[in-house]
């Protein structure tokens, strides 16, 4: 079975310092991933995925996520943050040898940028 | 082009009542899901419609069904409300894959909050 975890509920980051919102993942075959994010009381947004390739991923908004393969992680970073960025940041996975094609949503990081 | 878009936005039901959450895609997606976000537990997926014509269950289908009208249109439908569905309900569509197996991102409908009391 197929599993995400975000192991912090919650990342206070100053505006304007780097940030990270963590994720790890198991998967029975090759995964593909992404990150989402959810404004309130708006659905989730598409950020980026990883699928093969290089291992950093860049996406909207000027995020990105950098694909470990060994530590099984695949963490949402920010070179500089902004008020703008606080919202609740989803990681989710699809096995790729999996026929029935689901994705497994982490329970979810709040990100609070304090200005 | 509206993506994905969910009626109503809010609704208060009684224990026992039924009613049918409506979803549509403009984006010619084959596949759409429906989802439910409680808080702590992120997304589980209710039902899901891998093209027109069938669907399956997916984590939690105890008390919903689902018919997928058409191409466009998927519907999600409580027969007797329970208070253990209050949450808010997501329907979503995939992006098709460069191979066209839809193994692409989703787009998410804005949402829409129900309570059961």
């Amino acid at each position: 079975a197929q599993s995400v975890a975000q192991p912090e509920d919650q990342v206070n980051v100053a505006e304007g310092n780097p940030l990270t919102v963590k994720c790890t993942y198991s998967v029975s075959g090759n995964p593909y991933l992404f990150w989402y994010v959810q404004y309130p009381n708006r659905g989730l947004q598409f950020l980026l995925k990883y699928i093969t390739g290089d291992n950093l991923v860049k996406g909207s908004y000027g995020f990105e996520a950098e694909f470990n393969k060994s530590q099984t992680s695949f963490h949402l970073k920010k070179p500089s943050a902004l008020v703008s960025d606080s919202a609740l940041y989803f990681c989710a996975v699809r096995d790729i040898g999996g026929g029935y094609q689901k994705v497994t949503f982490g329970i979810g990081t709040k990100l609070q940028v304090i200005p | 082009n509206a993506g994905v878009t969910q009626t109503p936005k809010f609704q208060v039901l009684k224990t026992g009542q039924s009613m049918t959450l409506q979803c549509a895609q403009d984006m010619n997606h084959n596949s759409m899901y429906w989802y439910r976000q409680d808080p702590g537990m992120g997304l589980r997926l209710i039902y899901y419609s891998a093209s027109e014509g069938t669907t399956d269950k997916g984590e939690v289908p105890n008390g919903y069904n689902v018919s997928r009208l058409n191409k466009r249109e998927f519907s999600l439908r409580l027969e007797s409300a329970a208070p253990s569905q209050t949450s808010v309900y997501f329907c979503a569509s995939t992006a098709p894959w460069a191979s066209g197996s839809g193994l692409g991102e989703q787009y998410f409908g804005p949402g829409t909050r129900l309570t059961v009391t």
